[in-house]
Formats: structure tokens, sequence, C-alpha cells
């Protein structure tokens, strides 16, 4: 079955407190974003990969990091969460044709304390 | 730059009866337009997509979105709602070129169905 997976679904953590939310495709696409979503918001974006090792900011990319070693995985990194890191996540993958339609993952709901 | 504007946070509807879930959109560049539906406690799901040719779009679960240039919109409709329907729907543009891809979504509107 093709999907995206994301691991942990739900977090609950202390702020400064480094934490990693995986996710992985199973589509071999090459395409792989992170969202985040807030009452009110929408999903913003805040990293992407146009590709392994090829990774640039989103809109909101400010306590985060990414890496893309591999095509299937693309984990978030928090590396000092903070309170206002309290939300919900999203990873997506798309393949490379032009019309960008994005899959997504089931969510990560993180609460940082 | 693209923003999306969803007009209604919260549309409440009784079953069968019809729906309408408006979004706007602002745009320099020609885009992609998308709606996504959450239910509760689950990721997004692509309704539909519009991406060139005939305006009226239709998608999964009886729903239609028809795109008008002049208006920038691209509403969501659907004739007769279900319970099952109840979830956040979310509009959604992309930017026709190849470089970042990000979707910019509106806010969400939450459809409640009520028996």
């Amino acid at each position: 079955e093709a999907q995206v997976t994301q691991n942990p679904r739900y977090l609950i953590t202390v702020t400064g407190k480094k934490l990693t939310v995986t996710c992985s495709q199973n589509m071999n696409h090459e395409y792989m974003s992170w969202y985040r979503q807030d009452p009110g918001l929408g999903l913003r974006q805040i990293y992407y990969s146009m590709n392994v090792e090829v990774t640039d900011k989103g809109d909101v990319p400010e306590g985060y990091k990414v890496s893309r070693k591999e095509k299937r995985n693309f984990p978030l990194i928090l590396e000092s969460p903070s309170p206002n890191q309290t939300s919900l996540y999203f990873c997506a993958s798309s393949s490379g044709t032009a019309y960008n339609e994005q899959f997504f993952g089931p969510g990560t709901r993180l609460t940082v304390l | 730059a693209q923003s999306v504007t969803q007009l209604d946070s919260q549309v409440p509807v009784f079953e069968e009866a019809p729906v309408e879930l408006r979004c706007n959109y602002s745009s320099s560049v020609s885009v992609y337009l998308f709606w996504y539906v959450q239910y509760p406690n689950q990721g997004l799901q692509l309704l539909l997509k519009y991406l060139s040719g005939s305006t009226l779009v239709k998608g999964i679960n009886g729903f239609e979105a028809e795109f008008n240039k002049s208006q920038t919109s691209f509403h969501l409709r659907k004739p007769s709602v279900h319970i099952s329907d109840t979830a956040e729907y979310f509009c959604a543009v992309s930017d026709r070129g190849t470089g970042r891809r990000a979707l910019t979504f509106g806010s969400g509107t939450r459809l409640q169905v009520q028996p």
C-alpha cells in the first residue's frame, strides 16, 4: 500500500530536550516536505527536499532541522524544543510530476511543556 | 507570493442538504488548485484538483469544485451531504513552477453535518 508514515504519532516532551520525528514514504517520491498545522492558520511549510541531499527552508523554518540522506526518509529534528513548537506536524511527499499532488502522513501531535 | 482565503470557518448543514464551501486565492502566477479533507484525528486526503482544462472538477465522495479565473475562486460543492462528510476542508494552491512546490493552505472550513 502506498503511504507516508510518521513516528511517533503523539509526543509529550519538555523544553530543550532534543527530539526527532521520522517520516518515511514507499512511493519513490523525489519531493518531501514538512508542515505544521495550528488552529486558524491552516498548514504552513517548515522545510522541503527536492531530492536526496537537497533541502531548503519553507515559510516557518526557525527552530527546526531536516536531513535527506535516503530518498524514502525525511526526519524532522527539533534540537531545543520550545512551547511555541507545540503543534500538529505533517509530512508529505510528491512525485516529480509538474502538478504537485502531495500525499500526507497521518500527523504527529507534539506537546512541549 | 500566494494566499488563500476560506471565507467560512464553520458551516453547519443538515443531512441531505446541499453545501458550498468558499475559497478565494491570490497569486501573481498561474496556480494549481486543490481541496483536501481532514477527518477527525486523521491526515489530509486529496478530494480533487484543478490543473487545467474544464473548470468544473469532480472529486471523490460526490464533491465537485468550479474554478473561476476572473473571480479567483475555487468553491467546493456537494448536492447532498451525509453525516460522514463531517470534517475539516482545506483549499490549497501551488504555483506551476518546479521550484519550492509548497502548498499554500487556507485556514480551513469545518463542515458540521447534522441529522
